[in-house]
Parts: structure tokens; sequence; C-alpha cells
């Protein structure tokens, strides 16, 4: 089965606290991307970050850094002195080929609030 | 500026009509997505398509119908037989990976419709 679980429904911080989404997937392909999407309250989901199941390299964009531990097919996600900006939906998703085409597997979401 | 265009924003519909939400890109991608996205929850794919004139059922795709004449368009048709549409629809596409790996390229997201059922 393919799955991606967002344990976390809700998390809310106080602004400058350090946060950390996490998320946990499932699949046997060998050979897939995950990659982690933001959904302001405008409604749009902005693409953040994409990994490719071969690189297990952290990844860090300023204030935000990316843990992908394959023993533990978790691909999580920690926002460093976060910002009310940062307040929205994330989602984590699982890529992966069927019949030639992308499918995208979603996670069902971690709501953030950063209080100021 | 490049991108993907979704109207109305806002839709009511009343039990029993068909209503059809736009999608439109001018990003020249090849793919395109219709997702629905309940409260508290994912996103669950109704319909994609690859090129056009070809699209293929998603997960929840029953109640639902697509059709792709042209690149830039893909509207998805709320058929009455849906026996739940109040939702938040998502439409994305995709830029074609010409022999590279499909799963490798982000898909793009347009505002999205909120369709209520009254």
């Amino acid at each position: 089965a393919q799955k991606v679980t967002q344990a976390q429904t809700e998390i809310s911080v106080v602004e400058k606290e350090d946060v950390t989404l996490d998320c946990v997937y499932e699949t046997r392909d060998t050979t897939y991307y995950l990659f982690w999407y933001k959904q302001p309250p405008s409604g749009e989901l902005v693409f953040l970050i994409r990994r490719n199941s071969f690189d297990e390299q952290n990844e860090i964009s300023g204030r935000y850094s990316w843990n992908f531990q394959k023993s533990t097919s978790s691909f999580n996600f920690t926002i460093t002195a976060s910002q009310v900006v940062d307040s929205a939906v994330y989602f984590c998703a699982l890529s992966l080929v069927r019949q030639g085409a992308q499918k995208l597997v979603f996670g069902q979401g971690t709501r953030l609030t950063i209080n100021p | 500026d490049g991108g993907i265009t979704q109207s109305p924003k806002y839709l009511f519909r009343k039990e029993g009509q068909n209503v059809t939400l736009s999608c439109e890109q001018n990003l020249n991608h090849d793919a395109m997505y219709w997702y629905r996205q309940d409260p508290g929850q994912g996103l669950r794919l109704i319909y994609y398509s690859q090129i056009v004139n070809d699209f293929q059922k998603g997960d929840i795709a029953e109640g639902y119908s697509v059709s792709r004449e042209k690149k830039e368009s893909f509207p998805l048709t709320v058929t009455s037989a849906q026996k739940n549409p109040t939702a938040f629809y998502l439409c994305a596409s995709r830029q074609g990976t010409s022999g590279g790996p499909a799963s490798y390229n982000e898909q793009f997201f347009g505002p999205g419709t909120r369709l209520t059922v009254l």
C-alpha cells in the first residue's frame, strides 16, 4: 500500500520557536520522490522541496530544513525561528509512477499556527 | 505571468444540478490534475490527463467527468450523481519529462474553487 501519514493534525507555537513537522511514508517502490507543499489561507499549494529516494542528504534552505531517513521511512520538516507568515497547512506527498503517469499520495496535512 | 487559473473562486449549486469548474494553464505543461480537498483531510485525486484527448480516473472519479480538448484547458464537471460535492477543488499541472522519471517534476497548483451545494 502507498500511504503518507502526518500524525500531527495541528501545531501551535509562539513566534521564534523551532518547530518540526513529521512525515512517515509507506511504499514498496524502490524509486520514488517525496515532496513538501505549503497551503496558506489563500488555498493554493506552494511547492517547497523535492527529495528522491536515493538521496538521503539533508537539505537546508534559509530557515527551512528537511531530514530524510530511508531507514525509518520519514521525511521531516523543521522551521527554525518560526514567523507568523509560516502559518499554513503543510502537506507531505509521495510521488509514484503508475501507467507512466505521476500520482501524488498526500498526507492529511499539519495545520501550523505561529502566534505573535 | 505564467500560472494556473481556476474559476469561479466560489460556486454555489442546487442539488440535482451539474456544474463545471474551469482550469486553464499557460505553462505549456503536458499533464493536468484535479483534486478534491475536504476539511482536515489531504488531497484526493479525481482525474488526471497526460496529453490532449486522453484522461484517466483517479481515486474518487465517481460523479465527476472531465475533458481535455486543448493542452491548456482541463474543465471538471461535477454531476448530480456526486453524492457529497461540497468541497474545495484544486487543479494542478506538471511539465512532461520526455523520457525522464515521471515522478520527478513537481505539480503546480491553481488557487482553487470552493463548491457549496445548497
